[in-house]
């Protein structure tokens, strides 16, 4: 069973410009999350879609946006990129255990973006 | 919001020792999860726990979930170099809260 993809691996932007980052989940699960991780801000949530919806929302401003497809491949948007915004971009793809009652989620590999 | 306060925030320690690192919370969480990640890599799952006071162990680790359900502990016994990477904690209820994570450095 494939893992939790994402593309690309690594991207370098230059301020302003906006950026696309792509994620595929495991076959199967319907909830992709993403995250942002910095070294002065450990993994930071910004947000998670499942069935096409957005089901959660962290606390980023409104450059950052993202959608999720009927495959429930998912991409997340930044616009007018910031140097600040330079950090590993992760995506985690979940799914609900009824015999659990609960819920793993397993990460990407995440893209490294470097904002100049 | 939600918080996980995450200690120790690193440890230096021998090859062969055991390490103990816990996660603590203001909130109640339904899932605890505990993550290792190398660098320049996505975070991978160790051990989920979905009930208070379950024990649940992965090879030389060995995680609990409080029964609080506030907090969470993971040990890892016989400590090898390939230890070495940044634990975290995370807990589920709704969104997932991770710790600041415990940065793990083994001396050979």
């Amino acid at each position: 069973k494939a893992g939790v993809t994402q593309t690309p691996r690594y991207l370098i932007k230059t301020r302003g410009q906006q950026v696309t980052l792509s994620c595929s989940p495991i076959s199967g699960h319907r909830s992709v999350s993403w995250y942002q991780q910095t070294p002065g801000q450990g993994l930071q949530f910004l947000f998670e879609y499942f069935s096409e919806t957005q089901r959660n929302k962290g606390n980023f401003p409104g450059r950052f946006s993202g959608r999720q497809f009927s495959n429930s491949r998912s991409e997340m948007n930044v616009s007018t990129l910031e140097l600040g915004d330079s950090a590993l971009y992760l995506c985690a793809s979940s799914l609900f255990s009824s015999q659990t009652g609960g819920t793993e989620a397993f990460f990407g590999q995440g893209t490294r973006l470097t904002v100049v | 919001g939600q918080q996980l306060n995450q200690s120790p925030q690193s440890m230096f320690i021998q090859e062969g020792e055991d390490v103990s690192m816990n996660c603590t919370s203001s909130s109640i969480f339904n899932t605890w999860l505990w993550y290792k990640q190398d660098p320049g890599e996505g975070p991978v799952l160790l051990i989920a726990l979905y009930k208070a006071g379950e024990l649940t162990s992965n090879g030389r680790l060995t995680a609990q979930f409080g029964i609080t359900r506030k907090d969470s502990f993971l040990n890892i016994s016989a400590s090898i170099p390939s230890d070495v990477g940044i634990y975290f904690c995370a807990g589920q209820g709704g969104k997932l809260i991770f710790g600041q994570g415990t940065e793990l450095s083994v001396k050979p």
